[in-house]
């Protein structure tokens, strides 16, 4: 069975500092992989997706970047925090479009805090 | 661009009754995706139920069902026999065939199941 993995579980930075994030996922390969934030009360922004070692999209320009150097492994940077970098980020990943099965898979998620 | 619209900020429905949750979308498209996802106060993302726009016929799992209205843009959430365990935050979903399968999500919908 497929899981997926995110650490750390909780993060206080202060602002100006860099920030990395990761996600790994286990039990499948060439994944879709995908970065979501949550802002307190809101529903979840789309980032950043990849669907192969290498290729990354942006959806949102901003403070952050990301990153895939493996097939299974998806990190979000960021070189300088913001405040408004605050919330929960979840990691997702999604077979392939060939496959037939399109739903997301969330990870437990990082809950971000800049102070 | 397809956008996604939940109108109900708040719900609360008693132990055991049913309770229906809504949600509109706005798209172009004619192959998609909808689904319906749950977070609880752990801030899992958990798939609850998913509809293929091809398929006439309503999704259901379990104690949760779809009332999918294509022409209307209409994909409402039914939960039945409603349980103390379905409290959370529900959000409904929106992905284009063929795509990376990016998702636009809804701003959520806060259920409370009370005893």
């Amino acid at each position: 069975s497929q899981t997926i993995h995110q650490w750390p579980a909780t993060l206080v930075q202060p602002v100006g500092s860099p920030l990395s994030l990761e996600c790994t996922v286990e039990g499948t390969s060439n994944p879709n992989l995908y970065w979501y934030r949550q802002a307190a009360g809101r529903g979840l922004q789309l980032l950043f997706y990849s669907v192969g070692i290498g290729q990354i999209s942006s959806e949102v320009p901003q403070n952050l970047s990301a990153s895939r150097p493996q097939d299974r492994q998806f990190i979000l940077s960021s070189k300088k925090l913001l405040l408004s970098d605050s919330g929960f980020y979840l990691c997702a990943w999604k077979k392939a479009p060939r496959e037939m099965a399109n739903e997301q898979f969330f990870g437990p998620g990082t809950r971000l805090t800049v102070l | 661009a397809q956008t996604v619209t939940q109108s109900q900020p708040e719900m609360s429905v008693q132990e055991a009754e049913t309770v229906t949750l809504s949600c509109t979308y706005d798209t172009s498209e004619s192959n998609y995706y909808l689904f319906w996802y749950k977070q609880p106060p752990s801030r899992q993302m958990i798939l609850v139920i998913r509809q293929e726009a091809y398929k006439q016929q309503n999704a259901t799992e379990n104690r949760f069902s779809v009332n999918f209205q294509k022409a209307a843009k209409s994909f409402s959430l039914k939960i039945s026999d409603s349980q103390l365990g379905d409290t959370a935050m529900y959000f409904c979903a929106f992905m284009k065939g063929g795509s990376q399968g990016n998702l636009i999500f809804g701003k959520g919908t806060k259920l409370s199941v009370k005893p």
